[in-house]
């Protein structure tokens, strides 16, 4: 099946510090997702993006399917950026998606 | 419009016992997908439902079970609860299997002691 592996797997950033995560697939995907999960376990869904790149705010993603991999930018760090960041993709089509094992964001004030 | 709601928060129950869990999707979204979160294997799927038809499984044992009613709400049910099913169990909907995005509820925490 379909490997995800996102790096790094943890970081520590001062607010206001900048920041880029890596997710690298193994197979072609019709569907890749971002999401953050905040402390309490929501996940909340950050970008839609299987290809190109799309900007929401603060941060931006870009996925450069060729090649396999997303990159996920957040910039002007704050704190309630902190959190894990979740890469997921799947094949489409269907609503399976097969999540990396995160990236654990601290930013601290 | 509410979000998508998981009933209960918390559940602890002892090995052997069976646990259902509730799932109600975004109104109007009709595809239903559950997922279960654990600290060594992380996030994991465990099926989708679409017209109250399972579209797809993962690699889970037969003592995880699910189904979809009419109005789309899903439930899924494990029994003979083991130690190592104490997890966050995730369920997200969508309008209909492939859409962009999929929204999460805030899960079910169950321990099982």
């Amino acid at each position: 099946g379909i490997q995800v592996e996102q790096s790094p797997p943890d970081l520590i950033l001062q607010e206001g510090a900048n920041s880029t995560l890596r997710c690298n697939f193994s197979d072609s995907v019709n569907n890749l997702q971002w999401f953050h999960q905040n402390p309490w376990g929501q996940l909340i869904n950050l970008f839609y993006i299987p290809s190109g790149t799309k900007q929401n705010g603060r941060l931006s993603a870009t996925t450069v399917a060729t090649e396999r991999y997303s990159l996920l930018y957040i910039s002007s760090s704050q704190t309630t950026d902190s959190g894990v960041y979740f890469c997921a993709v799947g094949p489409g089509g269907y609503n399976k998606l097969i999540f990396g094992a995160g990236t654990r964001l601290a930013v601290h004030p | 419009k509410a979000g998508v709601t998981q009933t209960p928060r918390y559940l602890i129950k002892t090995r052997g016992q069976q646990v259902t869990l509730s799932c109600s999707p975004i109104s109007g979204h009709r595809s239903v997908s559950w997922y279960q979160q654990t600290p060594g294997q992380g996030l994991q799927f465990l099926f989708e439902y679409f017209s109250e038809t399972q579209r797809n499984k993962g690699n889970f044992p037969g003592r995880f079970s699910g189904r979809q009613f009419s109005n789309s709400r899903s439930e899924m049910n494990v029994s003979t609860l083991e130690l190592g099913d104490s997890a966050l169990y995730l369920c997200a909907s969508s309008l209909a299997p492939g859409a962009e995005t999929q929204y999460f509820g805030p899960g079910t925490r169950l321990l099982v002691l």
